[in-house]
């Protein structure tokens, strides 16, 4: 089984700053990692898909790196809208497998 | 427009078996994936397992003893069974379409273990 290890568990940044989040796995994933993001009572919505892909109507300030064991995601520019959870997935092997999400907050 | 819709009991007895279903439309079933995963209050995503579109199974190891899922192409629905429910069990139990990720999701069906 994949582990995967988010970090960190929460931020708290202003609008317009930089946003990154770590998703490290246990074994080589190649590029098969989702990012999703979770407002509050609602379900999480896809926003980057298996390799490094920016999903439609996704805002390009969202995007993503990496390969084999380390990921990021970074949001640039962050605005109130996107507080919430995001959560990153790999999805390279059963079971599928997430990080236990970030929660961002914004000041 | 590919929609996904959970159905069942909101409240299930300690020991009793939950029943699900997820009613998709717009998209066939024999074209894509279909997982269900749960998310307890307050807590991250645990995925359950999958209907995969030529009609087998996976399932979470630490659930695969209680768990089945089966579906009706037909009705365009995914099932999902689960047995033994405890009340680590409450969660919004989601279903979510595979496309590269999973694209659609359902709105989410509340489920309460309790007597």
């Amino acid at each position: 089984e994949t582990t995967v290890t988010q970090s960190p568990a929460s931020l708290s940044m202003a609008v317009g700053e930089k946003v990154s989040i770590s998703c490290k796995t246990s074994t080589d994933i190649d590029d098969d990692m989702n990012w999703y993001q979770q407002k509050s009572g609602e379900a999480p919505k896809l926003l980057i898909s298996e390799g490094n892909t920016l999903r439609p109507g996704v805002p390009s300030r969202f995007s993503s790196s990496g390969y084999g064991t380390d990921f990021v995601f970074t949001i640039n520019n962050v605005l109130l809208g996107d507080e919430g959870i995001y959560y990153c997935q790999q999805s390279d092997n059963v079971p599928l497998t997430f990080g236990a999400g970030t929660k961002l907050e914004l000041k | 427009q590919v929609q996904l819709k959970e159905s069942g009991p909101g409240l299930v007895q300690p020991s009793q078996t939950l029943s699900l279903t997820c009613t998709v439309s717009g998209f066939s079933l024999t074209s894509y994936h279909v997982h269900w995963v749960r998310q307890p209050p307050g807590k991250g995503l645990e995925w359950m397992g999958v209907m995969w579109s030529d009609g087998d199974t996976s399932y979470n190891s630490a659930l695969k003893s209680r768990l089945s899922i089966s579906r009706d192409t037909s009705k365009s629905q995914v099932f999902l069974k689960m047995s033994s429910l405890q009340t680590e069990d409450t969660a919004t139990y989601y279903c979510a379409r595979e496309d590269y990720g999973w694209d659609y999701w359902g709105q989410g069906v509340m489920v309460t273990v309790s007597s």
